[in-house]
């Protein structure tokens, strides 16, 4: 079966700090791999979507960025937080372009102070 | 341009009927999500409605009005631990850029 996990699960970054979150994928191959973010109260707002290696489209300009070095990889990075990028982070799996559920991961929460 | 629209809230009482009503708005449409989201928790899939009509899955159903731009969530028997946010999302043409509502928090009171 496939199974989604992401790191860290919780951390405090003072703002302009460097941050990098790491998702990996096991039991499938070649997923559509995302990354959300919720900000509290708020619904899930698409970051970042991958389609294979190396391919990543931004739906969301912003100081963030995203890197896929492997197939089942995903990384979420700034080189430098600010306050708003506070919020709770989720990366996502889907197998498939169309009809094909949206599976998250753990989530990690951010505080940036 | 984009759009979700669902209730914030929502309370009913156990072993009650609540149905969470979501409108929508898009360029493309694929289909329909559903997601219960507990308090400090990821996201878990409910239904998916690609075609009008209703489907059920236990305690839970999904309807889906395409022409209408409309889908409800009907929880029957409605227990504590059903007190959550229900998001509704929307699967654009391409598949891969499914957007989110904000949710409606479901209190169920005894």
């Amino acid at each position: 079966s496939q199974t989604i996990h992401q790191w860290p699960a919780t951390l405090v970054q003072p703002v302009g700090s460097p941050l990098s979150l790491e998702c990996t994928v096991e039991g499938t191959s070649n997923p559509n791999l995302y990354w959300y973010r919720q900000a509290a109260g708020r619904g899930l707002q698409l970051l970042f979507y991958s389609v294979g290696i190396g391919q990543i489209s931004s739906e969301v300009p912003q100081n963030l960025s995203a890197s896929r070095p492997q197939d089942r990889q995903f990384i979420l990075s700034s080189k430098k937080l600010l306050l708003s990028d506070s919020g709770f982070y989720l990366c996502a799996w889907s197998q498939g372009s169309t009809g094909n559920t949206i599976y998250f991961g753990e989530g990690s929460w951010l505080t940036v102070v | 341009g984009q759009n979700i629209d669902q209730p914030t809230e929502m309370t009913a009482t156990e072993g009650a009927i609540v149905q969470i009503n979501c409108t929508y708005q898009t360029s493309g449409f694929n289909g329909l999500f559903w997601y219960q989201q507990h308090a400090g928790e990821a996201p878990t899939f409910l239904s998916y409605n690609v075609l009008d009509g209703l489907e059920e899955k236990g305690r839970f159903s999904s309807f889906l009005s395409r022409s209408k731009g409309y889908s409800y969530l009907l929880l029957k028997e409605l227990q504590m631990k059903d007190s959550a946010s229900y998001l509704c999302a929307v699967e654009n043409t391409g598949g891969f850029k499914t957007i989110f509502g904000a949710g409606t928090r479901l209190f169920v009171k005894a």
